[in-house]
């Protein structure tokens, strides 16, 4: 069945510990991009890519990095974790019309 | 640039009862439009979409909404809420061309059904 997968769903971490947060999706979709939510806010766009190799920055800036070298698979990096990446972090991917979640991942940085 | 307006932060109607969430947007050109519904520690899921053509579109779950282009409104209705459509729900606008894919959300409407 294809989907879109994000791993861990939960990370409880301490500051500046370097953190991965993964993304994998089975749709064959060439586009896929991260969101950052606060609880009960919108969401804001921090990353996407349209293909392997293509990583742009979305309109909130963020302290975080992504790479795209796979077409399924597009991990989020932050090299020193604060308390200000507490956040909850959603992965979305899309073809030609609307974009398809994942369940998000919940980042609690101590 | 592209913005999308949800009016009403909480809103709170009887099972049973009617619902409609407000949805009003920016953009230059025609916009393609979206509602999305978000349940607790969840991702989102798409309840429906408007690219072109009928104005009233049909989603999942019951709900249908209505593409105004004169009042750049795009309300989601219901016409008898059930309590597990309690969530936040999302309308958003896309657009075409190089950006194409990238969308822009709403602040979220939350939704309490009660019995």
């Amino acid at each position: 069945e294809a989907d879109i997968y994000q791993t861990p769903r939960y990370l409880v971490i301490g500051t500046g510990k370097k953190i991965t947060l993964e993304c994998s999706q089975t749709m064959g979709h060439d586009k896929m991009y991260w969101y950052q939510q606060d609880p009960g806010m919108e969401l804001h766009l921090i990353h996407y890519s349209y293909g392997v190799n293509s990583t742009e920055k979305g309109d909130l800036s963020s302290e975080s990095t992504v790479s795209r070298i796979r077409t399924e698979h597009f991990p989020l990096t932050l090299e020193s974790a604060r308390p200000s990446h507490t956040s909850q972090y959603l992965c979305a991917s899309s073809g030609i019309s609307e974009q398809f979640f994942g369940p998000g991942t919940r980042l609690t940085v101590l | 640039a592209q913005s999308v307006t949800q009016p009403d932060i909480h809103i709170t109607v009887s099972e049973g009862a009617s619902l409609e969430l407000r949805c009003n947007y920016s953009y230059g050109a025609t916009p393609y439009l979206f509602w999305y519904v978000q349940s607790p520690g969840q991702g989102l899921q798409l309840l429906l979409k408007y690219f072109s053509g009928d104005t009233l579109v049909q989603g999942i779950k019951g709900f249908e909404a209505e593409f105004k282009r004169s009042q750049s409104s795009f309300n989601l209705r219901k016409p008898s809420v059930h309590w597990s459509d309690a969530a936040e729900y999302f309308c958003a606008v896309g657009s075409a061309g190089t950006s194409y894919g990238k969308l822009t959300f709403g602040q979220g409407t939350i939704l309490t059904v009660h019995p």
